[in-house]
This record gives C-alpha cells, sequence and structure tokens, in this order.
C-alpha cells in the first residue's frame, strides 16, 4: 500500500524551461511535506518543505505547490539547469502521530538536457 | 562541520553472515532512522529511534536489528535472516518534533556474494 506515489519515473526537461515534479498521497493525516533531491550513490538533500496550513512555498528556483482536496503536491524548478538532474523524492509525515517519520514517494528522475 | 557519517561506503557479505552497518552523527539529534532503497521503490523505513535506548520497527524490519545506546550512534545489522539484503542503506537523522526534517549519509551499498 503505497501512501506516498509519484508517477513519474523519469522526465526529461530543456536547460531554462520549467521542470514540473508531481506527487500524490493518499492519507488525509499528512499534514507535512518535503521535497528531497538524489544523485547516485549519494545520501538526500533536503530541498523544500511546505506544511498543510499553506498552499505555496518558495525558496529560489524552487517553488512547491499543495492542493490538499487532491492529495497532490508538486515542485516547480524555474529555470532549470543541468546540475539539476538527479533523482527527486517527495516525502510526507502525519506529525500529529508523535513519532516524526516520513513515508517516501519512489522517486521522479529529472534529466536537464544542455 | 556537522553531518552523519555512514561506514562503510561499499560491504560484501557473504549468504549467511550477519553484517553490521555504522551511522554515526555529530549533529545532537535525538532521532535517527534506517531506511532502504531498492530501484522503483523509493525509501523504505527499517527502524527509528527518538531517544536513546529506545526504538521501535518500521515497513521492513524483519531481518535486521539495531541498537541506541548512545546519541551519536545508531548501528544497523543485516542478519541472516533478511532475504533480500542487497540495496542501498541510508542512515538519517532528525531534531525531533514536529517540522522537522531529515539530515542524510552517503549510504551503504551492501551486496551478498
Amino acid at each position: 500500500d503505497q501512501q506516498v506515489k509519484q508517477n513519474s519515473p523519469s522526465l526529461s526537461v530543456q536547460e531554462g524551461r520549467i521542470s514540473i515534479l508531481n506527487c500524490d498521497y493518499t492519507n488525509s493525516m499528512f499534514d507535512y511535506f518535503l521535497w528531497y533531491k538524489k544523485y547516485p550513490a549519494e545520501g538526500p538533500t533536503f530541498l523544500i518543505s511546505i506544511s498543510s496550513i499553506k498552499d505555496k512555498n518558495e525558496d529560489g528556483r524552487f517553488t512547491v505547490f499543495l492542493n490538499k482536496s487532491a492529495k497532490h503536491l508538486s515542485l516547480h524548478i524555474v529555470p532549470s539547469q543541468p546540475g539539476d538532474s538527479a533523482v527527486y523524492f517527495c516525502a510526507a509525515s502525519e506529525t500529529t502521530s508523535g513519532t516524526y517519520k516520513y513515508i517516501f514517494g519512489t522517486g521522479t528522475r529529472l534529466k536537464v538536457l544542455a | 562541520d556537522g553531518g552523519i557519517t555512514q561506514s562503510p561506503k561499499y560491504l560484501f557479505r557473504k549468504e549467511g553472515q550477519n553484517v553490521t552497518l555504522s551511522c554515526e552523527q555529530n549533529l545532537n539529534h535525538d532521532a535517527m532512522y534506517w531506511y532502504r532503497q531498492d530501484p522503483g521503490q523509493g525509501l523504505r523505513l527499517i527502524y527509528y529511534s527518538q531517544i536513546v535506548n529506545d526504538f521501535q520497527k518500521g515497513d521492513i524490519a524483519e531481518g535486521y536489528s539495531v541498537s541506541r545506546e548512545k546519541k551519536e550512534s545508531f548501528p544497523l545489522t543485516v542478519t541472516s535472516a533478511q532475504k533480500n539484503p542487497t540495496a542501498f542503506y541510508l542512515c538519517a537523522s532528525s531534531i525531533g518534533g514536529r517540522f522537522s526534517g531529515y539530515t542524510f549519509g552517503s549510504g551503504t551499498r551492501l551486496t551478498v556474494v
């Protein structure tokens, strides 16, 4: 039972254009979401977060949008750069549970073409 | 610099052997986690610990064991009972509490030969 889903295993985008990575979740109790970026043979690094009380959060080229009614979030990268080529994971947590653990999606491999 | 150190980076194990993966953090984080990454399956939680001397099973704990005797250390033992241990293992830590994310180590690639 996959509670966090990233239905696109891969995505290719031209340099300078927008990259949109999508994530869907099933548990309505999730109230905090993270995006991580991962290069091969390395640990994931934190990109951006959003709480369920917001519908948008921006940090430089990265913007995360949350649609609670659709149980959907997306990460926008504008403009995309070749160094953005990596696997992106979304993660969700039910922070009121007291365990503070995250459920991760399966990841989307982004390739930015120069 | 503070961070999480996982060692070794690559590990080979013969079938039937137990092997221990090291995870050390100097971030003064209370909570630590072990995840496993397999192709197409994302990161799956093995065990987690929110405080010293206490830990909880995650979604795929069978065949694994952990200990948390010190705040800084959370070693993972992959036992011979783990049917398919070949994977990339990631250790993470967090301050704990609501709205705190993870800091990850660089991972250990375990291969059964």
